[in-house]
């Protein structure tokens, strides 16, 4: 079974601070990547995914993620976060063939200080 | 257009009650899936529904646990004599689930929070 790891459970950046958030998946073969995102008190909702094409996928909000296939990897960037970015952030990883469930990371919170 | 939508909100019972969770998906979404989201826990995978197929429960923590889908439409998700340790928000989202490997998007529903005392 396909597992999804984010390592970094907790961050806390001040404003302006680049951001980087680990996510790392078991399966070998072919996947699609996505990234989702939950605001204080809000639906999850989706940030940005991979399905194919460009390893370089931009979101909204001014977030990116690479794939890197050879890493099993598809972390999360930002230049620049803002306080407006604090939220708790979850991969997700589904193979991409046939009818196939998606697996979510255990999230990471962050906390971006004024 | 509507999103997903989730009934009741919030619940609060006693240990050992039977709750009944409702889960309207986005229309025409075949896929279905039940997520539990507990402090510090993250997203916990429960119960996935695609179309007509059999449902994949490898995530259900017990026999307590049961979900159906009617019509390839509304969810219920049952919990049977519920625990202190089964007080959680249970969050539903729904997607079209395209077989041909295009990553498709998961909408959520606002979740219940259930409270057992």
């Amino acid at each position: 079974a396909q597992s999804v790891s984010q390592h970094n459970h907790h961050v806390i950046l001040s404003e302006a601070a680049s951001l980087e958030l680990g996510c790392n998946y078991s399966y070998g073969g072919t996947v699609n990547l996505f990234w989702y995102v939950q605001y204080p008190g809000q639906h999850l909702q989706l940030l940005l995914k991979y399905f194919s094409g460009d390893p370089l996928v931009k979101g909204i909000k001014g977030f990116e993620a690479e794939f890197i296939k050879s890493k099993f990897s598809f972390n999360l960037r930002k230049p620049s976060v803002q306080w407006s970015d604090t939220a708790e952030y979850f991969c997700a990883v589904k193979h991409s063939g046939g009818y196939q469930k998606v697996t979510f990371g255990t999230g990471t919170k962050l906390q971006v200080i004024p | 257009g509507a999103g997903v939508s989730q009934s009741p909100s919030n619940k609060v019972t006693e240990k050992g009650k039977d709750v009944e969770l409702r889960c309207d998906p986005i229309s025409g979404h075949t896929a279905l899936y039940w997520y539990r989201q507990s402090l510090g826990q993250g997203l916990e995978f429960l119960i996935y529904f695609q179309g007509n197929s059999a449902p994949d429960k490898s995530g259900l923590p017990s026999d307590r646990f049961s979900a159906e889908r009617t019509g390839g439409s509304v969810s219920t998700l049952t919990i049977q004599r519920t625990q202190q340790e089964d007080s959680a928000v249970y969050l539903c989202a729904s997607s079209l689930n395209f077989a041909g490997g295009k990553a498709d998007t998961q909408y959520f529903g606002p979740g219940t929070r259930l409270t057992v005392l």
